[in-house]
C-alpha cells in the first residue's frame, strides 16, 4: 500500500544546531516533492519544492535532498533557532496529478 | 491583501445541520483545493477543481458538495453534519500541474456537537 512517513516523535534540538527531518514514501513514484511549514491554528506555509531530477535543493539556511532510490527526502534547517520550532510536513504529487499527499508532520522544538 | 481567505473561521453546529464554508483566492491561480486535518493533524485532501471543473474527489461521502462558481472561489457544503466530521478544514489554490506550491487560507474549525 501507499504510504508516507515522517518522524512521528516530536524533535528537540539545541539552538544553533542542525535540524534534519526525514519523508520516506513507499509505492509512489513522485515527480514533485514539497515541504511546508504549519505553526499551531495555521494553515501549512510552503518552503521548497524538489523535482525528481534533482538531488539537493537549498534556500537560506533551510536544504532538501530528494534520493529517488531511497525513496526517501530529507530536509535540513541549519543554525537553528526558536523561530523554527513548528510542524514540518512534507508532500509529494502523485504521478504528476494535481493530487499531493501528505506526510504525518515532524513537530520540531528548537530549545533556547 | 490575503492571498486564501475563508469564512468563517469557527463553526460550531450540531449533528444533522447543514453547512458551507467559503474561500476565496485572490492569486490569479486555476487550481482550487479542500483539505480536512484531523485530531491527529493528518492533511487530507478531499477536493480539486481546475477552472472550475471538478478534477479530484478523494472518496468523500456525498454529503459533502463543493461548487465553484468562477476560478476564485470554491465553497464546500456540507448535509446532514455527524460528530465524524469535526476538522479543520483548509482551502487552498495553486497554478495547475503538481509543480507549484500550494498557498492555504488559515482554516475553518468546524465541531460538530
Amino acid at each position: 500500500s501507499q504510504k508516507i512517513e515522517q518522524n512521528s516523535e516530536a524533535l528537540n534540538i539545541q539552538e544553533g544546531k542542525t535540524a534534519t527531518l526525514t519523508c520516506n514514501y513507499t509505492n509512489y513514484s513522485p515527480a514533485y516533492l514539497q515541504w511546508y511549514r504549519q505553526d499551531p491554528g495555521r494553515g501549512p506555509v510552503f518552503l521548497l519544492l524538489i523535482r525528481e531530477n534533482e538531488k539537493e535543493k537549498r534556500k537560506e539556511r533551510l536544504k532538501v535532498t530528494f534520493d529517488t532510490t531511497l525513496k526517501q527526502s530529507l530536509f535540513h534547517i541549519t543554525a537553528s533557532q526558536p523561530a523554527d520550532s513548528a510542524t514540518y510536513l512534507c508532500a509529494l504529487d502523485s504521478s504528476g496529478t494535481y493530487k499531493y499527499i501528505f506526510g504525518t508532520g515532524t513537530r520540531l522544538k528548537v530549545l533556547a | 491583501d490575503t492571498a486564501v481567505s475563508q469564512t468563517p473561521k469557527y463553526l460550531v453546529t450540531q449533528m444533522g445541520n447543514d453547512k458551507s464554508i467559503k474561500c476565496e483566492q485572490n492569486l490569479g491561480h486555476d487550481t482550487m483545493y479542500w483539505y480536512k486535518q484531523d485530531s491527529k493533524k493528518f492533511l487530507k485532501i478531499m477536493f480539486s477543481y481546475n477552472n472550475k471543473e471538478l478534477i479530484i474527489n478523494e472518496t468523500v461521502p456525498n454529503r459533502f458538495s463543493p461548487k465553484s462558481p468562477d476560478k476564485a472561489h470554491l465553497n464546500l457544503h456540507i448535509n446532514s453534519l455527524e460528530l465524524g466530521d469535526s476538522a479543520v478544514y483548509f482551502c487552498a489554490s495553486s497554478l495547475s500541474g503538481g509543480g507549484y506550491e500550494q498557498y492555504f487560507g488559515p482554516g475553518t474549525r468546524l465541531t460538530v456537537t
